[in-house]
This record gives C-alpha cells, sequence and structure tokens, in this order.
C-alpha cells in the first residue's frame, strides 16, 4: 500500500447505526486530518490530530468521534447520524513542522450515505 | 465576503488551449497557496503550491500569486483530456496547518 489508503470506500447507515471509517498513512508523517467534503460546498476540516494528539476540533457536533492510536491510523466513529452527514469523507496527512504541515496529502475518500 | 471566492465553472475548452483558473481571497495573513486536483470519485491530489509572491512552474503548470490584489491563478498550458478535473485552491497560514478551500472549477478538456 501507499500514500493514503480509506476504508470502506462506500458506507451507507441508518440514523440508528454505529460505524467507524479508517484511514491510514505510509507515508512516514506524523499529522493527520479528517475532512468533510459536500457537494457544492468547499473542503470543511473537522478535526487535526499531530504526534496522537488532538490539536483541532472544528465545533464538529459529538456524533462524531475521531481516535488516532498511532501516527499512521485515524478513524472516524460515527453515531446517529443525520441526512445532512452524507458526505464524502476524506482523510489527510502531512508532516507536522513549519511550512510542511500545509503539504497535505489525501486519500479517496468514503462516500457515507445516511438513510 | 467569503475567504475564498472561486468561480465553480463548468470550465469547458478545446484540447491544446491554456486555461487559466483563479481564485480571489481576502485573508492577508495567507502565505501558502497551495492548488489540488480531483478527478471524479478521488480524493483530491496535491498538484503544486507557491510560497508568498511570485510564480512557480512545474511542467505544463504555472501557478502565480499576486498579494497586493490577493489573486491566486492556475496556467495549464496545451491542455490535455487527462487534465479535466475540479481544480481547488487552497491558501494557508504561516506556521499554521489550517487550508481554506475553494469550492473548486470543474473543468473539462475536449478532444
Amino acid at each position: 500500500e501507499t500514500g493514503v489508503t480509506q476504508t470502506p470506500r462506500h458506507l451507507v447507515m441508518g440514523m440508528t447505526n454505529k460505524k467507524s471509517l479508517k484511514c491510514e498513512q505510509h507515508l512516514g508523517h506524523n499529522a493527520m486530518y479528517w475532512y468533510k467534503q459536500s457537494a457544492k460546498k468547499p473542503l470543511e476540516l473537522m478535526f487535526v490530530y499531530s504526534l496522537e494528539e488532538r490539536v483541532e476540533n472544528n465545533s464538529v457536533p459529538s456524533r462524531f468521534s475521531p481516535e488516532c492510536p498511532n501516527s499512521s491510523h485515524l478513524f472516524l466513529h460515527l453515531h446517529t447520524l443525520q441526512p445532512e452527514d452524507s458526505a464524502l469523507y476524506l482523510c489527510a496527512s502531512s508532516q507536522w513542522s513549519s511550512g510542511r504541515s500545509h503539504e497535505q496529502f489525501f486519500g479517496p475518500g468514503t462516500r457515507l450515505t445516511v438513510l | 465576503q467569503k475567504e475564498v471566492e472561486q468561480d465553480p465553472g463548468p470550465l469547458s475548452v478545446p484540447e491544446g488551449a491554456i486555461v487559466s483558473l483563479n481564485c480571489t481571497y481576502s485573508n492577508s495573513a495567507f502565505q501558502y497557496f497551495m492548488w489540488y486536483r480531483q478527478y471524479s470519485r478521488k480524493g483530491p491530489e496535491l498538484l503544486m503550491y507557491t510560497y508568498s509572491s511570485g510564480n512557480k512552474e512545474d511542467g505544463r503548470f504555472t501557478a502565480q500569486v499576486d498579494k497586493s490584489s490577493k489573486y491566486i491563478s492556475l496556467f495549464i498550458r496545451d491542455s490535455q483530456p487527462s487534465d479535466s478535473a475540479t481544480y481547488l485552491c487552497a491558501p494557508g497560514g504561516g506556521s499554521n496547518y489550517k487550508l481554506t478551500f475553494g469550492k473548486g472549477t470543474l473543468l473539462t478538456v475536449n478532444p
């Protein structure tokens, strides 16, 4: 595996389900990000982890719960989602240093549909 | 005023054309100016970026920033059908990791 991988690629869930999105980076980076991409809207930063510590929680509802067990893996746990949460969820990684953290490399995303 | 404005298009050009993609921004603290390319059903791919003002060239692609007018441009020379994608501008601050994305411009290059 190379780059940033995400599983599953597609997910359909009901509003009462609990599911998790997984991201893995193979780039030797030490920062990881979750973004949400909705139709006709810019990418929205949700969470940022640097060296496995959360440094950003961008006013995201508590029904989204991130987890970063090590610098290569990132999870997004989902529960009691709403239909408006349907979107493409993108994971990214970068080096955590001045001048490098902007170089973010994205995975292919998980297309989430909430019924 | 939105932090980053980008014309969503769609923009359709014939193969071989020169393409100009543009963004304007309002935050004068931005110092990094990233361009991402996103193919349909894929994640964004970092294409190139510039730091502060000026030009940067990479093959057929040239990124340009004019900080005085807060204007960001990406030029594609000799455009190819494989360039058909959505192009996202994403400026960012100095030592901060945050990128502010535009909505993206959908480009189609017709053979």
